[in-house]
Order: C-alpha cells, then structure tokens, then sequence
C-alpha cells in the first residue's frame, strides 16, 4: 500500500511556466513533508520541506502549498527553466524518522 | 568538497557473492541511515542508526546487516546476492535520530548478475 502518491508521474512545462506537482498521503501522523530534487546519477537533493503545522512555504522560486484536511500537498516551481528539469519526490515522515517517499514526478522545461 | 561519500560509485556482484557498501559522512551528524532505490520500487527506507546503534530495521531479510565502526560510518553489508537486490544503495543523514533533515549521498549502483 502505498502510503505517499504523486502525480502527475511525468510533467512537460514550457520555460518561463509554473509547474505543479502534486502529493496526497494517508497517514494522519506524519508531520513532515520534505521535496527532494533529483538529477540522474545523483542522490535525492533537498529542496525544500513543510511542517504540518503550516499551510505555505516558499523559497526562492519553490513553492508548497499544504492542505492537512485533505491530506495533500503541492509543489509549485515559478519561472522553471531547463535547469530544473530532474525528477522531484515528495516525501512524508512522522517524528523525524524514516522517510516515506511517493514514486516521483519527473519535469522536462522545454526552451 | 563531498560532505557524504559512499563507494564505490558502480558495482557488479554475482548471484551468492557478498558486497560492502561503504559510507562516510563529514557533516557532524549523529544519525545515519540507508535507503534503496530500484526501478520497481519507490526510495525505500532500510535503516536508521544514531551514535551507533541501530533505531530502525525496515529490512526483512537478515542478509542486509549495517555496520557502524565509527559515528561518522555506516557500512552496508550485502550477503547471498541476489538479482533482485540489484538497485541504487543509498546513505543519508541527520542532525540527530528525529531530526527532520536528512541529507542523501550520490549512492551506489549495485548490479547483481
């Protein structure tokens, strides 16, 4: 069962485009929600991370939006651009402990 | 410079051979941990060790045994290997056990033939 989804599984934006990634979880007791970039042959990156005890976070150009309700989450990168072409997984633990990671959104920015 | 250092960046194994994957992380960091990443499988947590000892074992098999001989270093040793443990192997870590930031090395890719 898996506890962290993601969608869409791959997502194609034009540069200068916002792109939206979304996330949805199950279990209640996670408070943590990190989003790790990912290039190919290199490990997971920290991009940015929440706490359920906030409903927005930015930095830079990265965006989360967090809905404890419904249980989900979104990623917005602003203004993308090639560079931020590489895969992106949400991620959700309880108490700071193992991370629990959805299968990945993988983002092309065309020129 | 490489903050935390896994190696060997590739390896290839035979069914039945037994692998160390090695970690060192210069971060000043009291936990460790291993995950894996294969093609079936989301990032999938394995281990979490803090100063040493182990937190948590999400790893079914006793084949995968870490192996901590400093608080910087947590080795993974892979015994009887099989085909399926073929993945990218890899070592993250924390301020402390139940700090929220974990930190990930560039992995080791292990093929097991």
């Amino acid at each position: 069962q898996q506890q962290v989804r993601q969608s869409p599984q791959s997502l194609t934006v034009w540069e200068g485009e916002t792109a939206i990634l979304n996330c949805s979880y199950e279990n209640s007791a996670f408070d943590y929600f990190p989003w790790y970039q990912q290039f190919p042959g290199e490990g997971p990156a920290l991009l940015i991370a929440i706490r359920s005890v906030s409903d927005k976070k930015e930095d830079g150009g990265f965006t989360i939006f967090f809905n404890k309700r419904e249980k989900n989450l979104s990623l917005h990168i602003k203004d993308s651009q090639p560079g931020d072409s590489a895969t992106y997984f949400c991620a959700a633990s309880g108490g700071g402990r193992a991370l629990i990671f959805g299968t990945g959104t993988t983002v092309s920015v065309s020129p | 410079d490489p903050k935390i250092i896994q190696k060997p960046k590739y390896l290839v194994a035979v069914t039945g051979s037994e692998k160390i994957l090695i970690c060192e992380q210069y971060l000043g960091h009291n936990a460790m941990y291993w995950y894996r990443q294969s093609a079936k499988k989301p990032l999938e947590f394995m281990f979490s060790y803090s100063y040493q000892k182990l937190m948590d074992n999400q790893t079914a098999s006793s084949r995968f045994q870490p192996q901590s001989s400093k608080k910087n270093h947590l080795d993974l040793q892979i015994t009887a290997l099989k085909p399926d443990d073929s993945a990218t192997y890899f070592c993250a870590s924390s301020q402390d056990w139940g700090s929220y930031e974990q930190y990930f090395g560039p992995g080791t890719r292990l093929t097991v033939l």
